[in-house]
């Protein structure tokens, strides 16, 4: 089955501790990216990457780390966090290849965040 | 930059009865995609339905239609015989298409869709 996986699906942590929510894919997708949620404000980009190795930031990187060692896994780090990174975030994936048409973006289950 | 705008946070329905959401965005792109997502207590985001700005024909799933007015950048989405599982949350979200640019998903406010028995 197709599928974006995030774990944890529920995190309470406290503010300075370190924290990576793992998001792996088995679609083979070469797009991925993350975003978090938040009431009235919708869903944010936070980091994608193109490919391997490849990675940028979105809307709203601040706070955040992401790496991309191998295609399938893309995982969010918080090095500090703070509670106002307490939010719902979602980790999506997508095939991207030069010169062919988007095709449909799959989101993991998402990841409820609280940083008290 | 592209903004998607949901103005209404709130809309309830009659079980069977047709529903529409609207959605405007604004941007200066010629090649994108709109896009409506659903996204339901288990928080799941779900695809209800895609338009490619090159398409003039509407797009539809089933009981899922848009009126994609391309000039007036309006994209609303009609629901037809409202069932009980269609209460969601759903998302009105854009996202430009070129080669080599970020895929981004540029998603307005969500608004929130209850549907009555």
């Amino acid at each position: 089955e197709a599928q974006v996986t995030q774990n944890p699906r529920y995190l309470i942590t406290v503010t300075g501790k370190k924290l990576t929510v793992t998001c792996s894919q088995n679609m083979n997708h070469e797009y991925m990216s993350w975003y978090r949620q938040d009431p009235g404000l919708g869903l944010r980009q936070i980091y994608y990457s193109m490919n391997v190795e490849v990675t940028d930031k979105g809307d709203v990187p601040e706070g955040y780390k992401v790496s991309r060692k191998e295609k399938r896994n893309f995982p969010l780090i918080l090095e500090s966090p703070s509670p106002n990174q307490t939010s719902l975030y979602f980790c999506a994936s997508s095939r991207y290849r030069v010169g062919s048409l988007y095709t449909e973006a799959f989101f993991g289950q998402g990841t409820r965040l609280t940083v008290v | 930059a592209q903004t998607v705008t949901q103005s209404q946070p709130e809309m309830s329905v009659q079980e069977a009865e047709t529903v529409t959401l609207s959605c405007t965005y604004d941007t200066s792109e010629n090649n994108y995609y709109l896009f409506w997502y659903k996204q339901p207590p288990s928080r799941q985001m779900i695809l209800v339905i895609r338009q490619e700005a090159y398409k003039q024909q509407n797009a539809t799933e089933n009981r899922f239609s848009v009126n994609f007015q391309k000039a007036a950048k309006s994209f609303s989405l009609k629901i037809s015989d409202s069932q009980l599982g269609d209460t969601a949350m759903y998302f009105c979200a854009f996202m430009k298409w070129r080669d080599g640019a970020n895929s981004k998903l540029t998603f307005g406010k969500g608004i929130t869709l209850s549907v009555r028995p």
